[in-house]
């Protein structure tokens, strides 16, 4: 079955400043890669999805990037800020459509 | 569009004992998936309904846990006999079809399980 690693695991950075959290997956038939976000004592909500036939895509200060020959994708956040303090996880489907997930980014943004 | 339903919010136990939880699914959604997430880690899928069948239940401790999907909407979870390390967050997630058109996973508020 699909294996979803992600790193890192904590992840602090200052205001202003980027985050970028990586995955890698096993499956090579994965064809859909979501973003979602946990606030403490949430349920995770879906922040921005990829399928594997585009190379990227942007949603305000959030992308993602997705390489399939090496099999892995990013998350990118610029200009953090501090509701973007959250644990963040990556996921990864396959043609089984089973969505297997990360072990999640725990993302801490300094004030 | 209302979200995913769960119930209860919280429930504790002594282990051996036994518990269900309950989903409704959002309308029209073909695919409900049970994840437990333990304190942590990420969700990890314990089975995946297309309708009223089983996709997929490899994960699912099947010695002590079970579900269903009845007339394929609701559905529910059942741990019987529960052990310390059950202890989790079980959330409920829906999609529209679970095919490979298929997009979001929407989750519900999650029951968390405290065995003690």
């Amino acid at each position: 079955g699909e294996n979803v690693e992600q790193h890192p695991s904590t992840l602090s950075v200052q205001e202003g400043d980027s985050a970028v959290i990586k995955c890698t997956y096993s499956d090579s038939a994965s064809n859909y890669f979501p973003w979602y976000k946990q606030e403490l004592g949430k349920r995770p909500q879906l922040i921005i999805d990829i399928r594997s036939n585009v190379g990227e895509k942007k949603d305000q200060r959030i992308a993602v990037t997705l390489n399939k020959t090496a099999k892995h994708f990013s998350l990118h956040i610029t200009e953090t800020q501090p509701e973007d303090s959250a644990v963040y996880f990556c996921a990864a489907r396959a043609n089984d459509y089973k969505l297997s997930f990360g072990a999640g980014t725990t993302v801490t943004v300094r004030a | 569009e209302a979200g995913v339903a769960q119930s209860p919010r919280y429930k504790i136990i002594e282990k051996r004992q036994s518990v269900a939880f309950w989903c409704n699914p959002i309308s029209g959604h073909a695919t409900l998936y049970w994840y437990q997430q333990i304190l942590g880690q990420g969700p990890k899928l314990l089975i995946q309904f297309q309708n009223n069948g089983v996709v997929d239940d490899s994960q699912l401790p099947k010695d002590r846990f079970s579900a269903e999907r009845l007339k394929g909407v609701d559905s529910t979870l059942k741990i019987q006999p529960a052990k310390l390390e059950d202890s989790a967050v079980y959330l409920c997630a829906s999609s529209l079809a679970g095919g490979p058109g298929d997009t979001e996973a929407f989750f519900g508020q999650g029951t968390r399980l405290t065995v003690v």
